[in-house]
């Protein structure tokens, strides 16, 4: 019932571009990024719902297409400030909205 | 912008002893869960909690996890006799009733060690 994200982790060097996947076995209502950074909260970035809809926050966009059953996460023009751990919490609907969490992906920005 | 809050930020206890974390969600929020995080692992969800009664819970939410509203402004998880392998970062969320508006607020957790 865990989505799995992929990659586990990655490596850029400022300004080039991401993209994480989260995938799940089940029928998903909506999907939420979230990212952390070492010894802090999860920060919420955006929720996905099911309709299949795009949505953007300034450089870091994301993607759900409810067939799949799959989100992705699109970081462009990557920030040293982007670096951290990014999640992927799934809400199957049928629940008061607990979120699922993928394992995560390491996301480390170089200069 | 208001915030959910945790007390304490760190608490060190012996394996055997009662532990009680505390949550101050957010004022007009109605849903609370506790989530749970192994150093370097991912978040795990424990339990939800809605209309002063728990709505959901995690395998990992055994008899030894308990939750409370006591005066509807805290939220508290207790664990009545920790083990070793409680020790975690433990985060307190919640959300708006609003249907349209599904974002969970996370506090800043409680790491817990356990000896």
């Amino acid at each position: 019932q865990q989505p799995v994200q992929s990659p586990q982790a990655v490596i850029l060097r400022e300004g080039e571009d991401a993209v994480i996947n989260c995938s799940s076995s089940k029928a998903l209502y909506s999907v939420h990024w979230y990212r952390q950074k070492h010894g802090e909260a999860p920060v919420f970035l955006m929720i996905l719902l099911k309709g299949g809809e795009q949505k953007g926050h300034e450089k870091i966009s994301a993607s759900f297409n409810e067939k799949k059953q799959q989100s992705s996460l699109y970081l462009t023009a990557s920030q040293l400030s982007y670096s951290g751990t990014y999640f992927c919490g799934t809400e199957m609907g049928d629940s008061n909205y607990q979120l699922i969490w993928g394992a995560g992906t390491k996301l480390i920005i170089k200069p | 912008e208001p915030e959910v809050t945790q007390t304490p930020s760190h608490q060190v206890t012996q394996m055997g002893q009662e532990v009680i974390l505390r949550c101050v969600p957010i004022s007009n929020h109605l849903y609370f869960y506790w989530y749970r995080q192994i150093l370097g692992q991912k978040v795990e969800f424990l339990v939800s909690f809605y209309n002063n009664e728990i709505s959901e819970k995690s395998e990992i939410f055994d008899d030894q996890f308990s939750v409370e509203r006591p005066d509807g402004s805290n939220f508290t998880l207790k664990i009545r006799s920790t083990k070793l392998e409680d020790s975690a970062m433990y985060f307190c969320a919640s959300r708006d009733p609003d249907r349209t508006a599904y974002e969970q607020y996370f506090g800043p957790g409680t790491r817990l060690t356990v000896t």
